[in-house]
């Protein structure tokens, strides 16, 4: 069964600092997406990569970056964490498979004071 | 570009009775598959099922079964013989595959109360 894990299930950081969530999985899988998660929004792209070091923005990426070195890992980075960016945040990953699914880690609920 | 409505923000079912959650999506695409994902307390999101746009046959999924229609762009889910168990958000999401990449669109979900 795929394993997607998110470093950390809950996170307090105070506004200003840089923030690191960290996403691995142990399928060997091409593609990893970072969501946020709010009510009211569903699910919406931050950024996602489809290879080692190779990424492409999404929908909402202004204020995150994204690192990809080996692959099974993939970090999104808070380069200045503010309040509005209190949220969930769920990693996802996919193999090239075309009728393949997303698997979803736990995610991680942020909480910038 | 294209999006994903569920228009129910919340539903409520009677135990053992049978619920459709509505999902509309827009696009221009031939090719695309639509998903049904369930996220319960535990956040944990799970794949409930699948449909290929191409397949005009509903996917059912013991209890879970869709309803696709193409042309219309609708992809309703039911649940028959609702389990406290299906108490979650559901989500309803669009895949499509153009240029190398994978791209998913997501609704913003159904908070589904399953009352005994």
């Amino acid at each position: 069964d795929v394993k997607v894990t998110q470093s950390s299930r809950y996170l307090v950081k105070r506004t200003g600092e840089k923030v690191f969530l960290e996403c691995v999985q142990d399928m060997d899988h091409e593609n990893m997406f970072w969501y946020r998660q709010d009510p009211g929004l569903g699910l919406r792209l931050i950024y996602f990569s489809y290879d080692v070091k190779m990424k492409e923005k999404g929908d909402i990426p202004e204020g995150y970056s994204v690192s990809r070195e080996k692959k099974e890992r993939f970090s999104l980075i808070l380069e200045s964490a503010s309040t509005n960016q209190t949220s969930m945040y769920l990693c996802a990953s996919l193999t090239g498979g075309y009728n393949s699914p997303l698997h979803f880690g736990n995610g991680t609920r942020l909480t910038v004071t | 570009a294209q999006t994903v409505t569920q228009s129910q923000p919340e539903m409520s079912v009677q135990e053992a009775e049978t619920v459709t959650l509505s999902c509309t999506y827009d696009t221009s695409e031939s090719d695309y598959y639509l998903f049904w994902y369930k996220q319960p307390p535990s956040r944990q999101m799970i794949l409930v099922i699948r449909q290929e746009a191409y397949k005009q046959q509903n996917a059912t999924e013991n209890r879970f079964s869709v309803n696709f229609q193409k042309a219309a762009k609708s992809f309703s889910l039911k649940i028959s013989d609702s389990q406290l168990g299906d108490a979650a958000m559901y989500f309803c999401a669009y895949r499509s595959y153009t240029s190398g990449t994978y791209k998913y669109i997501f609704g913003t979900g159904t908070r589904l109360k399953v009352l005994a």
